[in-house]
């Protein structure tokens, strides 16, 4: 395990429904990352965390909301989601600001199917 | 803006011998690193190797080589006396002065025993 944890690992939800992804970092970085996985193309960022502020977000729909309470912990809140948005999610970290240490540490990833 | 191409979707390779995942990339900075990351199964991403543009040694992690072609823009993963558990996707990515990583499409290697 690295120092990254994510959950659910899976969730399965409906397109009228409201969930929240949930990641936590024990590294000591001081930025965050939400990407999306989906097959056969390369892992698109959505969004950047650094130092709580919010310094990236690649266009995303406004049915993903994240949120950054501090730098240990990342959430991607859903709601009235879509089939296409099934995909896994994966959060990283990183230490920003430092080339030669800003290297990103992944978690496992949730699995969300949108029916 | 920077590219990551992996021209091999899949790979299969002996268990014991030796594969090499190819990746070119695409850019017009001078100072960037580049990683290569494994997936297994267990869907953890996991970084394998990682080389600063400005160093001409490739790097080497135990089993893992890179060859590094600055000018070629080429960035290649040699995998030697492979096993079982190397069996994942690999992906090559790039990281410029943005901080930004930039990821390939990846190569999934199977392991035959």
């Amino acid at each position: 395990e690295t120092g990254v944890t994510q959950t659910p690992r899976h969730l399965v939800m409906g397109m009228t429904n409201k969930k929240s992804l949930k990641c936590e970092q024990h590294l000591g970085h001081n930025a965050m990352y939400w990407y999306k996985q989906s097959a056969k193309k390369p892992l698109e960022l959505m969004f950047v965390y650094n130092f709580k502020e919010q310094t990236e977000n690649n266009s995303v729909p406004s049915r993903f909301s994240p949120e950054c309470p501090n730098s240990s912990h990342l959430f991607l809140h859903l709601h009235t989601l879509q089939p296409e948005d099934s995909a896994l999610y994966l959060c990283a970290s990183s230490h920003r600001g430092d080339l030669a240490k800003n290297i990103q540490y992944f978690g496992a990833g949730t699995r969300l199917s949108v029916l | 803006a920077q590219t990551v191409t992996q021209s091999q979707p899949e790979m299969s390779v002996q268990e014991a011998e030796t594969v090499t995942l190819s990746c070119t990339y695409d850019t017009s900075e001078s100072d960037y690193y580049l990683f290569w990351y494994k997936q297994p199964p267990s869907r953890q991403m996991i970084l394998v190797i990682r080389q600063e543009a400005y160093k001409q040694q490739n790097a080497t992690e135990n089993r893992f080589s890179v060859n590094f072609q600055k000018a070629a823009k080429s960035f290649s993963l040699k995998i030697s006396d492979s096993q079982l558990g190397d069996a994942a996707m690999y992906f090559c990515a790039y990281r410029g002065t943005n901080e930004k990583l930039t990821f390939g499409t990846g190569t999934r290697l199977t392991i035959i025993p």
